[in-house]
């Protein structure tokens, strides 16, 4: 069955430093990748997929299919990043978003 | 910005009860979604609908569930005999294309007493 995997839960970084959030999916076809962003008391909102291949906010996320990873990755973390990132899987022949269980990202002063 | 909304923002229940949440979709999109989340779980896929039909749903929407466009602004999912493991935060989303990204609504917190 199709599967996303957040392997962390909490991730806690200082400010400036790197931050790379874990994704892995299970999908033996052509996935479509998203990484969505929840700030504290706001809605879920896109930060990027990757048929987009654009950097939001710093943030990049390469699809490698070969590690059927889709890692969010940020070279310099900021305080205004903190927040809970959910990956999430679709594919052709299906409506639905595949979540994964999310990791909330601190940045710490 | 056109934003998706949702009523009413946390709704209480007795359990066997039914309940009705509510969702406005962003006005000219044709795809929406119903999404929930047990606390401390995943965002869970449970149905969507285009063309005034299902056209996609999971185990979990099962015949206590349904939904409606009963206008052209408004999109309700019912729960007919809420259970205790109805508990969970609802979220309602939209797009105008299928394939396309969805948007979400705030979400209706669902407490099953």
């Amino acid at each position: 069955a199709q599967r996303v995997t957040q392997p962390e839960k909490l991730l806690s970084v200082f400010k400036g430093a790197p931050v790379e959030l874990k994704c892995n999916y299970s999908y033996s076809g052509s996935p479509e990748l998203f990484w969505y962003v929840q700030y504290s008391r706001q809605r879920l909102q896109l930060l990027l997929r990757h048929i987009s291949r654009e950097s939001i906010k710093g943030f990049t996320a390469d699809l490698n299919k070969g590690e059927t990873s889709f890692h969010l990755k940020k070279p310099f973390a900021q305080e205004e990043d903190s927040a809970m990132y959910y990956c999430a899987l679709s594919y052709s022949g299906t409506y639905k978003y595949i979540f994964g269980t999310g990791t909330r990202l601190k940045v710490l002063a | 910005e056109p934003e998706v909304t949702q009523t009413p923002s946390h709704q209480v229940t007795q359990m066997g009860q039914e309940v009705i949440l509510r969702c406005v979709p962003i006005s000219n999109h044709l795809y929406f979604y119903w999404y929930r989340q047990i606390l401390g779980q995943k965002v869970e896929f449970l149905v969507s609908f285009y063309n005034n039909e299902i056209s996609e749903k999971s185990e979990i929407f099962d015949d206590q569930f349904s939904v409606e466009r009963p206008d052209g602004s408004n999109f309700t999912l019912k729960i007919r005999s809420t259970k205790l493991e109805d508990s969970a935060m609802y979220f309602c989303a939209s797009s105008s294309h299928h394939r396309d990204e969805q948007f979400f609504g705030p979400g209706t917190r669902l407490t099953v007493l």
